[in-house]
């Protein structure tokens, strides 16, 4: 069964440092998310791509944080400088997108930051 | 999309049947109820969803009421796998709408 690939699984670092999360949709979804679950809490949008195009962007916190999505496949999540609050779940997600599907979306295994 | 309001915790018994309510009162004609659960340190993961009809697959049974302001999940025997935090999430049923997560239940399958 297809799934969204994440990487890395986990990732410590310092504060101030750089650190990118990378994210591999379901083949042919064309709508791909990524969410920010702090512990304790449940998932919340961070952005939101329709194949290489920015549809959400507004919880994103531009001054440090930055996503792509060139070819519209893959996208990568970038954090500088990192900062101790930025400690949470990151999870990609991906929809077939188009009219007519369920709804449903498919997340990946998220990958987990520690900042120190 | 319309809030839901869901207990924070709950526990069933292993073998049991485990309902799991959920409160929706501000719902929209075209809103539909999705259920998603999330295993510890996993993503969360799709469980079920509705529109009017109560639905069944092979995880759960949804029970929506007649006037869509409540609905149930219903997992008909609960194992010691099903402990989780359990999301439901009303949104409009369109491609590309993100979903806006609540707190969600924590249930709790004992032996």
């Amino acid at each position: 069964e297809a799934e969204v690939a994440q990487s890395p699984r986990y990732k410590i670092t310092e504060k101030s440092q750089a650190v990118a999360f990378w994210c591999d949709p379901i083949s042919g979804h064309a709508t791909l998310y990524w969410y920010r679950q702090i512990l304790g809490q449940g998932p919340e949008l961070l952005v939101q791509f329709q194949d290489e195009s920015v549809v959400d962007d507004s919880q994103l916190p531009k001054d440090r944080f930055s996503a792509e999505r060139l070819k519209g496949v893959d996208s990568t999540l970038k954090i500088q400088p990192a900062e101790l609050g930025d400690s949470a779940m990151y999870l990609c997600a991906s929809s077939p997108g188009g009219g007519g599907n369920t709804g449903e979306l498919f997340f990946g295994e998220g990958s987990r930051l520690t900042v120190l | 999309d319309a809030k839901t309001t869901q207990p924070t915790s709950m526990d069933c018994a292993e073998g049991r049947a485990a309902n799991l309510p959920c409160n929706h009162s501000t719902i929209s004609g075209n809103e539909y109820v999705y259920w998603y659960r999330q295993i510890h340190s996993q993503g969360p993961q799709y469980i079920i969803h509705g529109l009017k009809n109560n639905e069944t697959n092979e995880m759960a049974s949804l029970i929506i009421t007649e006037d869509r302001k409540s609905s149930t999940l219903i997992l008909p025997h609960a194992t010691l796998r099903d402990t989780a935090v359990y999301y439901c999430i009303v949104r409009v049923g369109n491609a590309g709408n993100m979903l806006t997560f609540g707190g969600g239940t924590r249930l709790m399958v004992k032996p």
